[in-house]
């Protein structure tokens, strides 16, 4: 069956440093993979999507890598602030797909 | 503003009790979503519509039910069969047609259920 994980369910990382956050996805063969955000009590947020002829894509401070090899996604957040704190969620996504399957997350604190 | 107007925030429940949940939008958006949260989880699909007057399952629809008569709405009711049903609920829509893979999911604030 399809699963998704993405790494330990919390990281902790002092402010300035890069925090990078891993999506592993086995029995899917995902034409794009997306990242959210999400804070507590809220609906997440769409931040970035990257294609599997992509291998990076950037937004700012945010970068996401996606090697269909290792079936991974990779998400970086440089120079981190407190107020990056919050959950970050992936989703790869079949090309066929008619409905997006999301991981269960990775919690972020960002220590001042 | 466009967005997804989710309602009521916050609602109770007795046992035994059918409650609908509202969701509407005004993006003009052709799909749209129900998923359920559970604390320190993922979100899990409960059902999805494309078109008006069509919807299909997701992972757990069970004791779920929904309507999609109008494109702007989308309302889930939680009936009595729901064996567990306190949770945060999320309603989403999309603006491609469900099946290009390059859906990006606009979300509400959510709706959290508590059955007493």
């Amino acid at each position: 069956s399809q699963k998704i994980e993405q790494n330990s369910e919390a990281l902790n990382i002092q402010e300035g440093k890069t925090a990078t956050l891993t999506c592993n996805y086995t029995n899917y063969s995902p034409a794009y993979l997306q990242w959210y955000r999400q804070d507590p009590g809220r609906g997440p947020v769409f931040l970035l999507l990257i294609r599997e002829n992509e291998k990076e894509k950037r937004k700012e401070r945010l970068k996401v890598t996606f090697d269909t090899t290792l079936k991974q996604s990779l998400f970086h957040i440089t120079a981190s602030q407190p107020a990056d704190s919050a959950t970050y969620l992936c989703a790869p996504v079949s090309g066929s797909a008619r409905q997006l399957t999301f991981g269960s997350g990775t919690q972020l604190t960002v220590l001042p | 503003d466009g967005g997804i107007t989710q309602s009521p925030k916050y609602l109770f429940r007795k046992e035994g009790q059918n409650v609908t949940l509202s969701c509407e939008q005004n993006l003009n958006h052709d799909a749209m979503y129900w998923y359920r949260q559970d604390p320190g989880q993922g979100l899990r699909l409960i059902y999805y519509s494309q078109i008006v007057n069509d919807f299909q399952k997701g992972d757990i629809a069970e004791g779920y039910s929904v309507s999609r008569e109008k494109k702007e709405s989308f309302p889930l009711t939680v009936t009595s069969a729901q064996k567990n049903p306190t949770a945060f609920y999320l309603c989403a829509s999309s603006m491609l047609g469900a099946g290009t893979g390059a859906n990006v999911l606009t979300f509400g604030a959510g709706s959290r259920l508590t059955v007493l």
